[in-house]
């Protein structure tokens, strides 16, 4: 069964450090996202990404970050200066089509901020 | 900002019990899902609820749609150990946003 995958499994930086967290969406599918997990917190949605463009983006998603799909399979996230409380798990997740309801999520990438 | 609770957030059963979760959100709703999320592991899709009053069943889970779209809630029936997880609920403000408000979740853990 086609998956979501992620790398790495898990970051170690330095404060101030760039980061860039990579993720392979299911092939055939358009939408793209990406999610944070504080520990033992809730799922918080960062931005989702369309027709190669973002399409929303929550206010968490400031200046720091960016995403990009650099080429036909991969999905990545950048934040340019990490700070402590970037520390997180970190989902990238995908959906077929417009009118399918579900999306599926990859295994994470546990991003640790020193 | 739109806000979704989730209560309890923790709950302990003994194996074969039921167990609910409740979600509210702080504004109304288009759509709704739940997802499970194993210790350790990432967010698996269960369901969405469209309509106000929806109700839906998969095997011993059942899922409702408040009819003022604000609400909603998940009742498994005889838990098993392998219903162990956290659940969150997950809301949609409008049909053409992107954006899913994840709730606070419910971490059920089961006693054998």
């Amino acid at each position: 069964e086609p998956e979501v995958t992620q790398t790495p499994s898990h970051q170690v930086t330095q404060m101030g450090q760039e980061v860039i967290l990579r993720c392979v969406p299911i092939s055939n599918h358009l939408y793209f996202y990406w999610y944070r997990q504080i520990l033992g917190q809730k799922v918080e949605f960062l931005v989702s990404f369309y027709n190669n463009e973002i399409s929303e983006k929550s206010e968490i998603f400031d200046d720091q970050f960016s995403v990009e799909r650099p080429d036909g399979s991969n999905f990545t996230l950048k934040i340019r200066s990490t700070k402590l409380e970037d520390s997180a798990m970190y989902f990238c997740a995908s959906r077929r089509i417009q009118q399918a309801d579900e999306q599926f999520f990859g295994p994470g990438t546990r991003l640790t901020v020193l | 900002g739109q806000q979704v609770m989730q209560i309890p957030q923790y709950q302990h059963v003994q194996e074969g019990e039921d167990f609910t979760t409740y979600c509210n959100s702080s504004t109304t709703l288009s759509n709704i899902q739940w997802y499970k999320q194993r210790p350790g592991g990432h967010p698996v899709f269960l369901i969405q609820l469209v309509k106000s009053g929806e109700v839906k069943k998969q095997k011993r889970l059942t899922f409702q749609f408040g009819e003022a779209k604000k609400n909603s809630s998940l009742h498994i029936t005889a838990t098993q150990t392998t219903d162990v997880g956290t659940y969150f609920c997950a809301g949609k403000s409008n049909f053409g946003n992107e954006k899913l408000t994840f709730g606070t979740g419910t971490r059920l853990t089961i006693i054998p």
